[in-house]
């Protein structure tokens, strides 16, 4: 079974500092999909970024970005130029083609000033 | 594009009773549909998987008589929570699949009260 962990329950940073989250995954697939997603204190699920396995080159969304280690099966999230409303909860995730999203069980960001 | 929404926010009820929550899909056609259920600080736990026009699959331990679900249309799949105990007192959250990079999108989920 595909697993994903993600080993900081926490994380904080500074207002326009940068800031890294782990994951790592388990799959013996090779076609596959990562994400990240953000949950605010709204609880609404966010597409941050989004990473196609086959894909060398890692995604970036603006002030976000991705550093893919395939081989090592590594899919952190660098954060950029923090800013106040980056403060959520952020959740990494594994898909294979038509099925069904694995989530970790996520890493709380504050940022403060 | 690509919002989902959903119907009611917030419900509370008394124990015994059913409730309904609708997901829709507001801009696309969506044949598949997941239904989450999420603790307090905790992760995701996906509860079924919708499929319009077929009966939902759903994940080992989560009960399809007390959780009905129907995807009766491309944009439209209901969570029933029959006979509903304090237990089952959660924040409900529904998702739809995109077309491209097997995308979620999903809604801004139900927090369901039983009392």
């Amino acid at each position: 079974a595909q697993t994903v962990t993600q080993s900081q329950p926490e994380m904080s940073v500074q207002e326009a500092e940068t800031v890294t989250l782990s994951c790592t995954y388990d799959t013996s697939e090779s076609d596959y999909y990562l994400f990240w997603y953000k949950q605010p204190p709204s609880r609404q699920m966010i597409l941050v970024i989004r990473q196609e396995a086959y894909k060398q080159q890692n995604a970036t969304e603006n002030r976000f970005s991705v550093n893919f280690q395939k081989a090592a099966k590594s899919f952190s999230l660098k954060i950029s130029d923090s800013q106040l409303g980056d403060a959520a909860m952020y959740f990494c995730a594994y898909t294979i083609p038509a099925s069904k999203l694995t989530f970790g069980t996520g890493t709380r960001l504050q940022v403060t000033l | 594009g690509a919002v989902v929404s959903q119907h009611p926010s917030r419900v509370i009820c008394k124990s015994g009773t059913s409730v309904k929550i609708e997901c829709r899909s507001l801009d696309f056609q969506a044949t598949t549909m997941f239904w989450y259920r999420q603790f307090p600080k905790k992760s995701l736990m996906l509860m079924a998987t919708s499929n319009e026009g077929s009966k939902a699959t759903y994940e080992q331990g989560v009960e399809k008589d007390k959780f009905l679900i129907n995807h009766a249309s491309l944009t439209l799949s209901t969570l029933t929570v029959t006979s509903a105990h304090p237990e089952d007192s959660s924040f409900y959250i529904c998702s739809a699949e995109g077309t491209t990079y097997n995308e979620q999108f999903f809604g801004p989920g139900t927090r369901l009260t039983v009392l």
